[in-house]
């Protein structure tokens, strides 16, 4: 297996701008995770999913930002309009049943600029 | 309140001292504990969990009820070390309460 795949690994977008990221988890992985990383605020989980239903989304900041999971194979995560501020380095993790901790894939660099 | 401690932002250690990167947690129940790494510009990796009881890369974390900690340890540091450790607890759900985070610098 891959592990968690992320793309793209850097984004670069004007403000205002729609942005779009992307997850593939490990095969076989029920729960599905988006963490937002920053200097200031550290590890912050925005939005998780179980067997492909939102079950937290109290993490997301702002209605700017949502969240997708239309298969087992797939998320994604939808910023529009960005902003400056959302300039983060995006996590993507994916665990099965019976906490043996999270598989996390290598991010995606967003810089609004 | 759930919550995950970290005290120190940064430390530094020279090359074959011990190391102890510091975690405190908050919380009632019983918890599952997690210590992640990540070097740089890499994605974070799984290092321990308490309920393995494994020594991974020579760190062992010892779960204290009592004192609610899950300090991380190391006898000799070493270069490649060097990395931010993440201390990490699972409150019941899937959802984990991440630390803030220590930077380890090992010093040659």
């Amino acid at each position: 297996d891959a592990g968690v795949i992320q793309s793209p690994r850097h984004e670069v977008t004007e403000m205002g701008q729609e942005v779009t990221l992307r997850c593939k988890p490990i095969s076989g992985h029920d729960y599905l995770f988006w963490y937002r990383q920053t200097m200031m605020r550290g590890l912050e989980l925005l939005i998780y999913f179980n067997n492909n239903v939102p079950i937290d989304d109290s993490g997301m900041p702002e209605d700017r930002f949502s969240a997708k999971m239309p298969n087992a194979s797939f998320s994604t995560l939808k910023i529009q309009p960005s902003e400056p501020r959302d300039s983060a380095v995006y996590f993507c993790a994916s665990s099965m049943t019976g906490n043996y901790g999270y598989t996390f894939g290598s991010g995606t660099r967003l810089t609004v600029v | 309140a759930q919550r995950v401690t970290q005290p120190e932002k940064l430390l530094s250690v020279f090359k074959g001292a011990p190391v102890e990167l510091k975690c405190n947690y908050s919380y009632s129940g019983s918890p599952e504990l997690f210590w992640y790494v990540q070097y740089s510009r890499q994605r974070l990796q799984l290092l321990l969990r308490h309920i393995s009881r494994e020594s991974i890369k020579g760190f062992t974390a010892d779960l204290n009820k009592g004192e609610t900690s899950f300090h991380l340890k190391k006898p000799f540091a070493q270069e490649e070390d060097s990395a931010m450790y993440y201390c990490a607890l699972a409150s019941g759900t899937y959802k984990y309460i991440f630390g803030t985070g220590t930077r380890l610098k090992v010093l040659a």
